[in-house]
């Protein structure tokens, strides 16, 4: 079936860098992202989500950016800090994240920041 | 932002023993909760959708008699292993919504199952 998926497995990125994550759909009718943060043992945390009527979100040091010609997603940290460790999904969702549907991840990214 | 809180956290049981794993929202009504199923460096699956006061929605390949999903009120929904086997070890994670606003779902902090 459809599912979102990710380019990379991990990224590693040095201290105060910026870092990019990917991310791949093929659900043409997934009208709605939202990216995570996963630590070790914990459950997602939502970081930053966009519908697919907007392009370009940006929140406190994260900017997600949606092409939808492509089926393209990218999140994109600002100067990134040691807690910034963790895994990254997407996630999408059809019903514009309203309705009871399930979301759809992808395979996550393992973002790793190098002193 | 809510809150949705999973107990217990970490949970050993012997192969052939049911568990329960519990879901609750804490400050808002959670007319839908799902059930999601992680196994280590994986991605999240989504196992179940359930609403208030009905039957559990399976996906594909998960068996219903095995994973019993009760969500009889609007704050606490659990999810059951039954019989259950070493292969079911696994991360379980909930998630809870009000489907009557226009948010993301939430997520509890996940249940680590070992079974031995």
């Amino acid at each position: 079936g459809e599912s979102v998926g990710l380019h990379l497995p991990t990224l590693s990125v040095q201290e105060g860098d910026n870092s990019i994550i990917n991310c791949a759909y093929s659900n043409s009718a997934s009208d709605y992202f939202i990216w995570y943060k996963q630590e070790s043992g914990k459950g997602p945390q939502f970081i930053i989500d966009i519908r697919s009527n907007m392009d370009k979100r940006q929140g406190q040091r994260v900017t997600v950016l949606l092409n939808k010609t492509v089926k393209h997603l990218s999140l994109q940290i600002a100067a990134t800090q040691p807690g910034d460790s963790a895994v990254y999904f997407c996630a999408e969702n059809t019903n514009s994240g309203g309705g009871a549907d399930g979301l759809t991840f992808g395979k996550g990214t393992h973002l790793i920041i190098q002193p | 932002g809510a809150v949705v809180s999973q107990h217990p956290s970490r949970v050993i049981c012997k192969s052939g023993t049911s568990v329960k794993i519990e879901c609750r929202s804490l400050d808002f009504q959670a007319t839908t909760m799902f059930w999601y199923r992680q196994f280590p460096k994986k991605s999240l699956m989504l196992m179940a959708t359930s609403n208030e006061g009905s039957k559990a929605t399976y996906e594909q390949g998960v068996e219903k008699d095995k994973f019993l999903i009760n969500h009889a009120s609007l704050t606490l929904s659990t999810l059951t292993v039954t019989s259950a086997h070493p292969e079911d070890s696994s991360f379980y994670i909930c998630s809870a919504k009000d489907s009557s606003l226009n948010t993301e779902a939430f997520f509890g902090q996940g249940t680590r199952l070992t079974v031995v």
